[in-house]
């Protein structure tokens, strides 16, 4: 069974400055795709960011991006020039490709931006 | 509607009673999942629906969870005998017509409460 594993449960950062959330996954797969999601306390899962395993190239998304090491199976998310509106939960997430295509999360990790 | 709806966002049951979860997703989205989120976790697939077909259930907890989706768009979750376990938020998500990059679009959510 695919697991995803966050082991960061929360994380600071000052507001402009860098911040990496971590991610490992476990799977048998070889196709599949990654997700960022964010949580604000609205609850709404917004997708950050996606990685599909097939690329070698690093997904990218204005101040976010990802590393994605596909043989250590770890999927990092970057938060550049962090802002106030990026305190939320992050949840990494897998989904095998396939007809299914339902999401396995981690556990989240909280992220708070300090002024 | 611009996008995926669910209600109620707030639900108070005692023990014993049961609910009902309902989620309007975005129009002409073929495929509707629920999720299971419990504090301070990420969410657990329940089910999944393609059109009005039922093709995976095998997230759901026990038989007193059931789902349906009768036409094809608006889905309702219902908990029978609800137990203080069952509390959690419910998050349902709805995506296009299947292809490899198909996101999910996720609602706010169902929060409940069995007292």
């Amino acid at each position: 069974a695919q697991t995803v594993t966050q082991s960061q449960p929360e994380m600071s950062v000052q507001e402009a400055e860098t911040v990496t959330l971590s991610c490992t996954y476990d799977t048998s797969e070889s196709d599949y795709y990654l997700f960022w999601y964010k949580q604000p306390p609205s609850r709404q899962m917004i997708l950050v960011i996606r990685q599909e395993a097939y690329k070698q190239q690093n997904a990218t998304e204005n101040r976010f991006s990802v590393n994605f090491q596909k043989a250590a199976k770890s999927f990092s998310l970057k938060i550049s020039d962090s802002q106030l509106g990026d305190a939320a939960m992050y949840f990494c997430a897998y989904r095998r490709g396939g007809a299914t295509n339902k999401l396995i999360f981690g556990t989240g990790t909280l992220l708070a931006v300090q002024p | 509607g611009a996008g995926v709806s669910q209600s109620p966002r707030y639900k108070v049951a005692k023990r014993g009673q049961d609910v009902a979860l309902r989620c309007d997703p975005i129009s002409g989205h073929v495929s509707l999942f629920w999720y299971q989120q419990a504090l301070g976790q990420g969410p657990e697939f329940l089910t999944y629906f393609q059109n009005e077909a039922q093709l995976d259930k095998s997230g759901l907890p026990s038989d007193r969870f059931f789902a349906e989706r009768p036409e094809g768009s608006v889905s309702t979750l219902k908990i029978q005998r609800t137990q203080q376990e069952d509390s959690a938020v419910y998050l349902c998500a709805s995506s296009p017509p299947f292809s490899m990059n198909t996101e999910a679009f996720f609602g706010q959510g169902t929060r409940l409460t069995v007292v």
